[in-house]
């Protein structure tokens, strides 16, 4: 079965910097979709890209998708200390509805 | 309009007692996901149902673990006789009816299970 891995697995950066996360997975998707979840809190969906679709924006945040690589990096852009939290991509693909989830990104933005 | 709710919010449970993890999913979706989260790792699938039925259960263990999302209430997950192995998060999740797998799936807040 196919598995969404994050990297890195843990990111520190100075509030207003920029933070990048990639994912990665291995098979054929039709979709992938970013996730945060603060600690010990469920998780909010951030965006959805499909399959056939190359960059998305929704405010700070920017997803790309390179299928021929089956890769995905999430950008936030001047980030915040309210942006500290595990950050999971997560893929839908065939007929199956569940998603597969990463690891996830651990990021800290230090104030 | 309320998002998925899921309750209890923690739930502690001995050795060989159950557990049932209750989830109603928002108002007008028909299809209920379980997942898992062990500490520090991502989410794993278990279960996917619609209303009264079982659409993919690939996910869930062969034994103790089952699943229901009857025509009318929340959807239960249930473990029998519990071990400490099952101690993790369970979140629910929703998506509306029909469509492909495009559907955005909304989460709930998570059960929080601790089996001493």
């Amino acid at each position: 079965s196919q598995q969404g891995e994050e990297d890195p697995q843990a990111l520190s950066i100075q509030e207003g910097e920029n933070a990048t996360m990639n994912c990665s997975y291995k098979t054929s998707i039709n979709n992938l979709q970013w996730y945060r979840q603060n600690s010990g809190r469920g998780l909010v969906h951030l965006i959805l890209i499909r399959s056939n679709e190359r960059e998305k924006h929704s405010g700070r945040l920017r997803v790309t998708l390179d299928t021929s690589k089956k890769s995905s990096s999430l950008l936030i852009t001047a980030s915040r200390a309210a942006d500290t939290a595990s950050y999971f991509c997560a893929t839908g693909s065939g007929s199956a509805r569940q998603l597969t989830f990463g690891s996830g990104t651990q990021l800290t933005v230090l104030p | 309009n309320a998002g998925v709710m899921q309750n209890p919010r923690h739930l502690v449970r001995r050795r060989g007692q159950e557990a049932r993890l209750r989830c109603s999913p928002m108002k007008g979706h028909s299809h209920v996901y379980w997942y898992r989260q062990l500490p520090e790792e991502g989410l794993k699938f278990m279960v996917y149902l619609q209303k009264e039925n079982i659409i993919d259960e690939s996910g869930m263990p062969k034994e103790r673990f089952s699943a229901e999302f009857p025509k009318e209430g929340p959807s239960i997950l249930r473990i029998q006789q519990v071990v400490r192995g099952d101690s993790a998060a369970y979140f629910c999740a929703s998506s509306i009816a029909g469509g492909t797998s495009y559907n955005e799936q909304f989460f709930g807040p998570g059960t929080r299970l601790t089996v001493l």
